[in-house]
């Protein structure tokens, strides 16, 4: 157990609609990232927080975005959803925003029917 | 653009058998480099980072080494339990610290 949680596990929703995912980080850790891991594209950075603030920005689309809250723990938010998006979403943190080790949540499977 | 490549893409051997996984690598200054092994279905679970050439870390049956151009994960003498997919990823030097992966080796142990 990394310590940092992903809720919800599963998510099965329709094309179209919007959905969001939520993590909390491990105690102590002030960074946050986001990644989509599908079979065809690996694992894909996609967004980092840190301590509230956005600090870098990777493959993340427009339909896409999220945000840290105050507590620390951080929502991705996925709107005009298309069969493409299934994939499992990871959250990690770490102690620092230079993400020389992150720890891994269990991610969020998302299926776009 | 930074660039991860790893192979073999999958890897089957023997319990007892060693054997070696590659991460060869472009990046323009190297900040970090990071092993992770992840199971089916969990998240990557860290393993190892390496800083410089010439380093090496050890964590059991598993050893990372590092040059300019690679790493190499070797593993010895290997367990069923030691089966998953090994990520590796690197870090670029300047004001970005977004980290890119490779596609993985897939390595499955049998008894």
């Amino acid at each position: 157990d990394s310590g940092v949680t992903q809720t919800p596990k599963h998510l099965i929703t329709a094309t179209g609609q919007r959905v969001t995912l939520r993590c909390s980080p491990r105690s102590g850790d002030l960074s946050v990232y986001w990644y989509q891991q599908s079979l065809d594209q690996g694992l894909q950075f996609l967004i980092q927080y840190y301590n509230g603030e956005e600090r870098a920005k990777g493959n993340i689309l427009e339909r896409f975005s999220a945000q840290q809250f105050p507590d620390l723990h951080s929502e991705l938010n996925l709107s005009s959803l298309e069969l493409g998006d299934s994939a499992l979403y990871f959250c990690a943190s770490s102690v620092t925003g230079t993400s020389y080790e992150q720890y891994f949540g269990p991610g969020t499977r998302l299926t776009v029917t | 653009e930074d660039q991860v490549t790893q192979s073999p893409e999958a890897l089957r051997l023997q319990e007892g058998e060693s054997s070696s996984l590659n991460c060869s690598y472009t990046v323009s200054g190297l900040r970090g480099l990071f092993w992770y092994r992840q199971d089916p279905g969990k998240g990557p679970e860290f393993l190892f980072t390496l800083y410089s050439a010439g380093e090496e870390k050890e964590k059991e049956r598993l050893k990372a080494t590092l040059t300019k151009k690679e790493s190499f994960l070797h593993i010895t003498a290997p367990k069923p339990e030691d089966s998953a997919t090994y990520l590796c990823a690197v870090q670029a030097g300047g004001g970005s610290y977004i980290p890119t992966f490779g596609r993985g080796t897939s390595l499955i142990v049998h008894p």
